[in-house]
């Protein structure tokens, strides 16, 4: 099935530190969505894209929408303990009218006071 | 702010139980969702739902599991006869709209459903 892959799977970093994590892809999507959960929690929609090179800042996070459409990043700057959690990126497949998300597997961020 | 909520927060039920789940999706949303996580693991879709019929479906979602919205807030999920591989989070998600640039989703906090 189609597959979206995360990296890093987790980091760890100090409190004040910026971030950055990326979602790839071999097909195309038309939308990337940015969600971070915390444990026991529904997915919070950070960002979301639409546009082939789109950047899109939300307080201190940033996301693009890579050219290929077939990726897309996440900077965090100045991290701060309550970003600690996971980060998804989902996507529609282009071709989709249903609405579908495809998941990627996550990148667990943990956050040093 | 308007929000998907999800009812129960967490059910236990034995093999072979019948469980419906939940769900009062974003008031203007027209497009309904049910995701499901097992733990650990990532979101996975189940079904979606436009217009009063399923658009789409996945394989996990076989003879087992159906969805309805009984009625003008409600969206439900039911599995008729529970298996342990069933446990897992399900999350319900609404939006505008179900492709092109209005299918931001919204998600609920979730119902942990426990098959014993």
């Amino acid at each position: 099935g189609q597959q979206l892959n995360q990296s890093p799977q987790s980091m760890f970093i100090q409190e004040g530190e910026d971030v950055s994590m990326n979602c790839t892809s071999s097909s195309i999507f038309n939308t990337w969505l940015w969600y971070k959960q915390d444990p026991g929690e529904g997915p919070v929609l950070l960002i979301a894209l639409y546009k082939a090179g789109e950047l899109t800042s939300n307080g201190r996070l940033t996301a693009q929408f890579g050219i290929t459409r077939k990726d897309s990043f996440l900077n965090i700057s100045a991290s701060i303990p309550s970003d600690v959690g996971i980060y998804f990126c989902a996507g529609p497949l282009f071709y989709n009218q249903g609405g579908k998300l495809i998941f990627g597997q996550g990148t667990e961020l943990s956050v040093k006071p | 702010e308007p929000e998907v909520t999800q009812t129960p927060s967490h059910q236990v039920t034995q093999m072979g139980q019948e469980v419906i789940l939940r769900c009062v999706p974003i008031s203007n949303h027209l497009y309904f969702y049910w995701y499901r996580q097992i733990l650990g693991q990532k979101v996975e879709f189940l079904v979606s739902f436009y217009n009063n019929e399923i658009s789409e479906k996945s394989e996990i979602f076989d003879d087992q599991f159906s969805v309805e919205r009984p009625d003008g807030s409600n969206f439900t999920l039911k599995i008729r006869s529970t298996k342990l591989e069933d446990s897992a989070m399900y999350f319900c998600a609404s939006s505008h709209g179900g492709s092109g640039g209005d299918n931001e989703q919204f998600f609920g906090p979730g119902t942990r459903l426990t098959v014993l």
